[in-house]
């Protein structure tokens, strides 16, 4: 069965500085999908970055990026330029393509990410 | 676009009480998924549907819970009756799926913090 860890339960970062967040996942597919989803105060899950094994290049989206080692098995997200509004939960997620009726999302338990002004 | 909402946002009920849960998913996507997130248990997936049909409920709890789907524009989930432990927040996602095999990204609504006093 697939696992997915996220050692660090909470960090904190000043502004403007950049951060990591770590993952490590383990499963013997060889394809498959990991993101990265963030919740902030308000609940709300949102997607911040999607990374397909299949692809070297690793995923960027603005102040966001991942190091995706795929022998390693290692998923971490790179926050650039921290700000305040980057304070939130974060998890890191796996998904294998599903070819039958069994279809979910395996989420970590969490990085608590604080930016200090 | 209206992403996916999800009502009420916030339940405070009395042991023994049903509760319904609503959620209508982002507008032309086939998915929709129930999750349950709590400290203790973090982020686990309840039911999904795919075309409005239940495709997986193994992680339904018990028969208190049950969820309906009648179109493609509503859901509910319902718990009857309900007991403290069930305190928690419950989240909707949506996606499209455009067949197998299955890479679909989620998008998640607010949540709904219910609490059962």
């Amino acid at each position: 069965a697939q696992t997915v860890t996220q050692s660090q339960p909470e960090m904190s970062v000043q502004e403007a500085e950049t951060v990591t967040l770590s993952c490590t996942y383990d499963t013997s597919e060889n394809n498959y999908y990991l993101f990265w989803y963030k919740q902030p105060p308000s609940r709300q899950m949102i997607l911040v970055i999607r990374q397909e094994a299949y692809k070297q290049q690793n995923a960027t989206e603005n102040r966001f990026s991942v190091n995706f080692q795929k022998a390693a098995k290692s998923f971490s997200l790179k926050i650039s330029d921290s700000q305040l509004g980057d304070t939130a939960m974060y998890f890191c997620a796996f998904m294998k393509p599903s070819y039958s009726g069994t279809y979910k999302y395996i989420f970590g338990t969490g990085t608590r990410l604080k930016v200090l002004a | 676009d209206a992403g996916v909402i999800q009502s009420p946002r916030h339940e405070v009920t009395e042991m023994g009480q049903e509760v319904t849960l609503r959620c209508k998913p982002i507008s032309g996507h086939n998915s929709l998924f129930w999750y349950r997130q709590t400290m203790m248990r973090g982020l686990e997936l309840l039911i999904y549907f795919n075309n409005n049909v239940p495709i997986d409920d193994s992680g339904m709890p018990e028969d208190r819970f049950s969820a309906k789907m009648p179109n493609a524009s509503f859901s509910t989930l319902k718990i009857q009756p309900s007991e403290p432990r069930d305190s928690a927040v419950y989240f909707c996602a949506s996606s499209f799926s455009t067949g197998v095999p299955r890479t679909d990204t989620q998008y998640f609504g607010p949540g709904t913090r219910l609490t059962v006093l």
